[in-house]
């Protein structure tokens, strides 16, 4: 079993509808949560970042923690096609390394 | 956050070379990582380097093939030695920004092995 796993999509969807991104992680300990976009032919760019259980929003991005479930979310409001890029959620470990999702690649049609 | 520049930005390279991938970052950082990112992909660790120590392989990754130098807190490189086209892939580096954990990457390095 992967420690994150995350849905590859791609997932298409119209302009101004809200997405939910998801992943699911194996191991209790993590604390740290981030959720990196890539545009194509570029390096990630970190959108958010959460520490334990909760939501955190910043402008239209909402990230959500649950750690009960040990499930990861992020929610993009009035989606833009300049949202379109693939989105990759990454937990931190105890040696502080980033581990991440297989990314999934989001398409907002205008 | 950190600035990282990476270098170069994407490079074709003959089999059986190597290539030397540099990153400078903006302030001083304890800890650098190297990923490697294959087509269609999500990011996997390579290895950490430590200034003043050698750099900790992750599982399936030799220093042989990826010799890391960490000469001190702002510098480090990746060599990707005796290329085959299954090294074709973009290798990014990364640094944890102080008092966050919003890690920050640099812009990559795009290789193709011909």
């Amino acid at each position: 079993q992967k420690e994150v796993e995350q849905d590859p999509g791609p997932l298409s969807v119209p302009e101004g509808a809200i997405v939910s991104l998801n992943c699911t992680y194996s191991n209790s300990a993590f604390q740290y949560f981030m959720w990196y976009r890539q545009y194509s032919r570029k390096g990630p760019e970190l959108l958010m970042y959460t520490y334990s259980s909760g939501n955190k929003e910043d402008g239209r991005f909402t990230a959500q923690v649950d750690k009960s479930s040990k499930y990861i979310s992020l929610f993009i409001r009035d989606s833009q096609p300049s949202d379109s890029a693939t989105y990759l959620c990454a937990v931190v470990d105890s040696s502080y390394k980033l581990i991440f999702g297989s990314g999934t690649r989001l398409l907002v049609r205008p | 956050s950190a600035v990282i520049s990476q270098k170069p930005s994407r490079d074709i390279c003959q089999r059986g070379t190597s290539l030397t991938i540099q990153c400078q970052v903006d302030s001083q950082v304890t800890m650098m990582f190297w990923y490697r990112q294959q087509p269609g992909q999500s990011l996997t660790l390579i290895a950490t380097a430590n200034q003043g120590s050698e750099a900790t392989y992750e599982s399936g990754f030799v220093i042989d093939k990826f010799p890391i130098s960490r000469p001190n807190l702002t510098f480090s490189t990746l060599t990707v030695s005796n290329m085959s086209p299954e090294d074709s892939s973009i290798y990014l580096c990364s640094v944890p920004p102080r008092g966050t954990y919003g890690y920050t990457f640099g812009s990559g390095t795009r290789l193709t092995v011909v």
